[in-house]
């Protein structure tokens, strides 16, 4: 069954470092999602990605963040300054065409900022 | 905006209880609603989904009827298994732009089941 990957699991970078976490989403999917989750804290949508643009963002999705598909595989979100408060679960997902329809979560990459 | 507010964990109970996990949004348009499960280790796997008011989404014995009247989509389970062990959030989707269709979350609900 395909599944959307992401890498790596666990990313441990300095404060003001620069962080790429890897995404390959299913392959016939169109929407891709990245979404992130503090300790103990709700699952919070970051950006949304459709026909090779940002369809939506968060907030939280300021400045610090970009997000790529360099090659029709790789889904990419980019950090440039990391921050302690960075620190989280980012999870990547995945939508097969328009609509409500499910969306397919990768397992996550931890990011620790120290 | 959009929010979902799911009660608190966590809960323990014992194999072969009954399980009802609450759920109730605030949403402007009309969205759909869905339980995802987090397993330990594991990213998140839908588990149900309603589209509409009145749908019941049912999966794997676990059951949620969409209540647009009360704004509810409460999660429930006749006999719970040890396998089902895990994390369980609560989601709405609302079209955003360009049809975005980006989740919402509930803080999750973390179930612990006894033998």
């Amino acid at each position: 069954e395909p599944e959307v990957t992401q890498t790596p699991s666990h990313q441990v970078t300095q404060m003001g470092q620069e962080v790429i976490l890897r995404c390959v989403p299913i392959s016939n999917h169109l929407y891709f999602y990245w979404y992130r989750q503090i300790l103990g804290q709700k699952v919070e949508f970051l950006v949304s990605f459709y026909n090779n643009e940002i369809s939506e963002k968060s907030e939280i999705f300021d400045d610090q963040f970009s997000v790529e598909r360099p090659d029709g595989s790789n889904f990419t979100l980019k950090i440039r300054s990391t921050k302690l408060e960075d620190s989280a679960m980012y999870f990547c997902a995945s939508r097969i065409e328009e609509g409500p329809y499910e969306q397919y979560f990768g397992p996550g990459t931890r990011l620790t900022v120290t | 905006g959009d929010s979902v507010t799911q009660m608190e964990g966590p809960v323990t109970l014992s194999e072969e209880a009954f399980l009802t996990i609450n759920c109730t949004y605030t949403a402007t348009g009309y969205p759909s609603l869905f339980w995802y499960v987090q397993y330990p280790g594991e990213g998140l796997q839908l588990l149900l989904k309603a589209t509409k008011a009145d749908d019941k989404g049912s999966n794997k014995g676990f059951e949620a009827t969409y209540r647009k009247e009360t704004t509810s989509f409460h999660l429930e389970k006749g006999s719970v298994q040890v396998s089902d062990s895990a994390v369980y959030f609560c989601a709405l989707s609302d079209q955003g732009g360009a049809g975005s269709y980006q989740l919402t979350f509930g803080k999750g609900t973390k179930l612990s089941v006894i033998p």
